[in-house]
């Protein structure tokens, strides 16, 4: 497999700027995650998708974000008026049900909100 | 709600010493229980995992885990510290069933190691 990529690597934007993040899972992976990581913190869980169909949203996930996967291969996470609290690691995992218990992560996008 | 607390931030071994970084966990059911180690610039990588069964678990890179019912613990051990171990470190607890990738994860715990 060629592994779970994120695109782009970086991301510096200015406060009230909208952004979007790209993953690409593994492709025979059914189910992908959105988690966040902030500086000296473990990541955090904000969304996933089994297919097409977003299953579970975190309290996290407030209003100005959305995520999608619309044909059930890649992902997009859109941050709307972006705020500097947003600043983080935004990290895409994936896995395949039947081994759904292994998590294969992305390296992460790294998010700067100026 | 389910909470990971890993009380060391730090810790530093000399290359060949054993090694053993901690994981408290918080759950009312039977946990399922995970380390995975991030290093720089690269995504996280599981190392194992504890569904059920034998509570010492064996995983990739001759590291292993005891859970620890009684202690509400999953400590990670190795024999022997490579130079190459050096990184961050995170245990984390799922719920299981059909949520069974939202995870919880602990703070984290970087590994230095000295040559």
């Amino acid at each position: 497999d060629t592994g779970v990529s994120q695109d782009p690597r970086h991301k510096i934007t200015k406060r009230g700027q909208n952004v979007t993040f790209r993953c690409d899972p593994i492709s025979e992976h059914n189910r992908l995650y959105w988690y966040r990581q902030t500086l000296g913190q473990g990541p955090e869980f904000l969304t996933y998708f089994q297919n097409e169909a977003q299953l579970e949203k975190s309290r996290l996930l407030s209003d100005r974000f959305s995520a999608e996967r619309p044909k059930g291969s890649f992902s997009t996470l859109e941050i709307q008026r972006t705020e500097q609290g947003d600043s983080a690691m935004y990290l895409c995992a994936s896995s395949f049900t039947v081994q759904g218990e292994k998590l294969f992560f992305g390296s992460g996008t790294q998010l700067s909100v100026l | 709600a389910q909470s990971v607390t890993q009380p060391d931030i730090h810790i530093t071994v000399s290359e060949g010493a054993s090694l053993e970084l901690r994981c408290n966990y918080s759950y009312g059911a039977t946990p399922y229980l995970f380390w995975y180690v991030q290093s720089p610039g690269q995504g996280l990588q599981l190392l194992l995992k504890y569904f059920s069964g034998d509570t010492l678990v064996q995983g990739i890179k001759g590291f292993e885990a005891e859970f620890k019912r009684s202690q509400s613990s999953f400590n990670l051990r190795k024999p022997s510290v490579h130079w190459s171990d050096a990184a961050e470190y995170f245990c984390a607890v799922g719920a299981g069933g059909t949520s069974y990738g939202k995870l919880t994860f602990g703070q984290g715990t970087i590994l230095t190691v000295h040559p």
